[in-house]
């Protein structure tokens, strides 16, 4: 039972363009959702949180949105840079404790 | 501040040994968790400890277990190595406000012949 899904294996867009990201979860427990990106043999890097009683947070050119009706959540990256290539994984807890549930990731491609 | 860092970073065990991989924290931040990176299962929690207590736990056989210091330092243990236990494991530590918030070490990549 997968609980945070990630259903787009891959992306590709083109430098300065935006990258849209997407998360679907099912667990209405969830009231916590981040967004790390992770590059080859090295540990995931948090970008950026949205706890449930917001809709929207920005932090530089990232902006994480949450549709909770939808059980939706999606990362923004504006202008996207070929640095931000990596594998994006969503993650998701329920309350405030370390107990991080993940997306299978998404593979960002930005080219140049 | 400096990083988590992860104690080895690379190993190679034979099936039927056990392991012990480490795990230091963020100065300052009390919580610990633990995930298993495989290419079939993606990243999947173990346990979280926070104040040598454990608070959380994954669905993982009772073969993985884990403890922490009165210093936050951390340490898990797999018995009776599997083939299938091959994989990155990550250590995140996080601070009280926002446990939530974990950053992750760079991991051990544990390699079972």
């Amino acid at each position: 039972d997968q609980q945070v899904k990630q259903n787009s294996p891959s992306l590709s867009v083109q430098e300065g363009r935006i990258s849209i990201l997407n998360c679907d979860y099912t667990n209405s427990m969830f009231d916590y959702f981040l967004w790390y990106k992770k590059y080859p043999a090295e540990g995931p890097t948090f970008l950026i949180s949205i706890s449930s009683i917001k809709d929207k947070n920005e932090d530089g050119r990232f902006t994480v949105f949450l549709n909770k009706s939808a059980k939706h959540l999606s990362l923004h990256i504006v202008p996207s840079q070929p640095g931000d290539s990596a594998v994006y994984f969503c993650a998701a807890t329920a309350g405030n404790t370390g107990k991080l549930i993940f997306g299978q990731g998404t593979t960002l491609q930005v080219k140049p | 501040k400096a990083g988590v860092t992860q104690t080895p970073r690379y190993l190679i065990k034979t099936r039927g040994q056990q392991v012990t991989l480490s795990c230091s924290p963020i100065s300052g931040h009390r919580s610990v968790s633990w995930y298993q990176q495989t290419p079939g299962q993606g990243l999947q929690f173990l346990f979280e400890y926070f104040s040598e207590t454990q608070r959380n736990k994954g669905n993982f056989p009772g073969r993985f277990s884990g403890r922490q210091f009165s210093n936050s330092r951390s340490e898990m243990n797999v018995s009776t190595l599997e083939l299938g236990d091959s994989a990155l494991y990550l250590c995140a530590s996080s601070g009280n406000f926002r446990p939530y918030e974990q950053y992750f070490g760079p991991g051990t990549r544990l390699t079972v012949t």
